[in-house]
């Protein structure tokens, strides 16, 4: 059946330091992945897409990579702060492949990062 | 600054109480998503629309739950009746179209069935 895995222990970090956070899936040929973030009693918050023809994705201290051959994700933050304690969320969407072009997200269980000062 | 609208933020109900769910989407957003969000289960979709027509409802209990679009600007997802197994965050979410952009989320429903 298709699995999602992400860490379900939290990361604790040192502010500053680089946070990643891990994304594996099986049975799934994702036409792109999507990391988002979300705060406790919030909705979930995009941050970023990467598309299956795509190695890096990079936004700001954001990085993520894409590994079809190795089924991963990886979510990098670097330069870390407090403030970006939060559960982070991998989705993944395969059904521009599979199911005439209509968005089906299937979402992680989400890692806890908490960065301490 | 839009945003996806969803009332009520909280919800405490009797088990065989109707409990309904109303979800604004973003102006312009032409798919609707309803997802439930446990402890256990994470984010499970129950059910999607674009341009308001129903594409995709096998995430959902069918005996109990119902999804619909009166309008395309109003959402509903209806638990009739409600069991204590039904308790979790309820979320809405809409998207510009079907291809893969963004996803945004509103800030849930709370539901506690006792």
């Amino acid at each position: 059946s298709q699995k999602i895995e992400q860490n379900s222990e939290a990361l604790n970090i040192q502010e500053g330091k680089t946070a990643t956070l891990t994304c594996n899936y099986t049975n799934y040929s994702p036409a792109y992945l999507q990391w988002y973030r979300q705060d406790p009693g919030r909705g979930p918050v995009f941050l970023l897409l990467i598309r299956e023809n795509e190695k890096e994705k990079r936004k700001e201290r954001l990085k993520v990579t894409f590994d079809t051959t190795l089924k991963q994700s990886l979510f990098h933050i670097t330069a870390s702060q407090p403030a970006d304690s939060a559960t982070y969320l991998c989705a993944l969407d395969r059904s521009l492949r599979f199911s005439g072009g209509y968005n089906k997200l299937i979402f992680g269980a989400g890692t806890r990062l908490a960065v301490h000062p | 600054d839009a945003r996806v609208t969803q009332t009520p933020r909280h919800k405490v109900t009797e088990m065989g109480q109707e409990v309904t769910m109303r979800c604004q989407p973003i102006l312009g957003h032409n798919t609707v998503f309803w997802y439930r969000q446990t402890m256990m289960q994470g984010l499970e979709l129950l059910a999607y629309f674009r341009n308001r027509a129903p594409l995709d409802d096998s995430g959902m209990p069918k005996d109990r739950f119902s999804a619909e679009m009166p309008d395309a600007t109003l959402a509903t997802l209806k638990i009739q009746p409600s069991e204590p197994r039904d308790s979790a965050v309820y979320f809405c979410a809409s998207a510009e179209d079907s291809t893969g952009n963004t996803i945004y989320f509103g800030e849930g429903s709370w539901l506690t069935v006792v």
